[in-house]
């Protein structure tokens, strides 16, 4: 069956302590994405990544950082997190493309 | 199931109606458009999509049509079912040179029984 995978689900921390948010497709699919999604704002997107090593900025990219060391996998790490970081994230995976999202990571920073 | 509906523009419809849903999008240069539907808790998923070179595409109760002249998007739900309540997205594809999905805002669809 052809998904994204998120973990965690579900995430509370604190200020400033590193996290790190994982995503992985079986598509074999190379271009990969993150998105925040917030109230009001819709969908927005973070990074995404053409390829392996390949990497770019999308709309709101402050704050997160990401790797694109093999083809399925596309974590997003938070070095620092902070309270306006608390929100609900998807990972995509574009095929022929289509998006195929993953079932959202809600983060909470306290 | 995470609430992604506040703030957005909602529409109510009765079990059995037709829905129509719009969206504007904001690049000439788009050449593929998506439809997404997000119930509470989960990811979006693709309901249907269609290409610059079309003005309508229909699917199993839904069709979408495309008006580049005023860069407007819709998308119709026959015979609406409480299982259709949900947030629609629409996502243009601007395919310059890679692939990239920009999402509209969402309209949160309530279908009563």
């Amino acid at each position: 069956e052809a998904q994204v995978t998120q973990n965690p689900r579900y995430l509370i921390t604190v200020t400033g302590k590193k996290l790190t948010v994982t995503c992985s497709q079986n598509m074999n699919h190379e271009y990969m994405s993150w998105y925040r999604q917030d109230p009001g704002l819709g969908l927005r997107q973070i990074y995404y990544s053409m390829n392996v090593e390949v990497t770019d900025k999308g709309d709101v990219p402050e704050g997160y950082k990401v790797s694109r060391k093999e083809k399925r996998n596309f974590p997003l790490i938070l070095e620092s997190p902070s309270p306006n970081q608390t929100s609900l994230y998807f990972c995509a995976s574009l095929g022929g493309d289509r998006g195929y999202f993953g079932p959202g990571t809600r983060l909470t920073v306290t | 199931g995470e609430s992604v509906g506040l703030h957005l523009p909602t529409l109510s419809v009765q079990e059995g109606d037709n829905s129509i849903i719009n969206c504007a999008y904001s690049n000439s240069a788009s050449d593929y458009f998506i439809w997404y539907k997000q119930e509470s808790g989960k990811g979006p998923q693709f309901i249907i999509d269609i290409r610059s070179n079309m003005d309508k595409r229909q699917g199993q109760r839904v069709t979408v049509l495309l008006n580049k002249t005023v860069k407007h998007l819709s998308l119709q739900i026959a015979a609406t079912q409480p299982g259709d309540s949900a947030v629609y997205f629409c996502a243009e594809n601007r395919n310059s040179g890679y692939s990239t999905l920009t999402f509209g805002k969402g309209t949160m669809l309530l279908v009563s029984p």
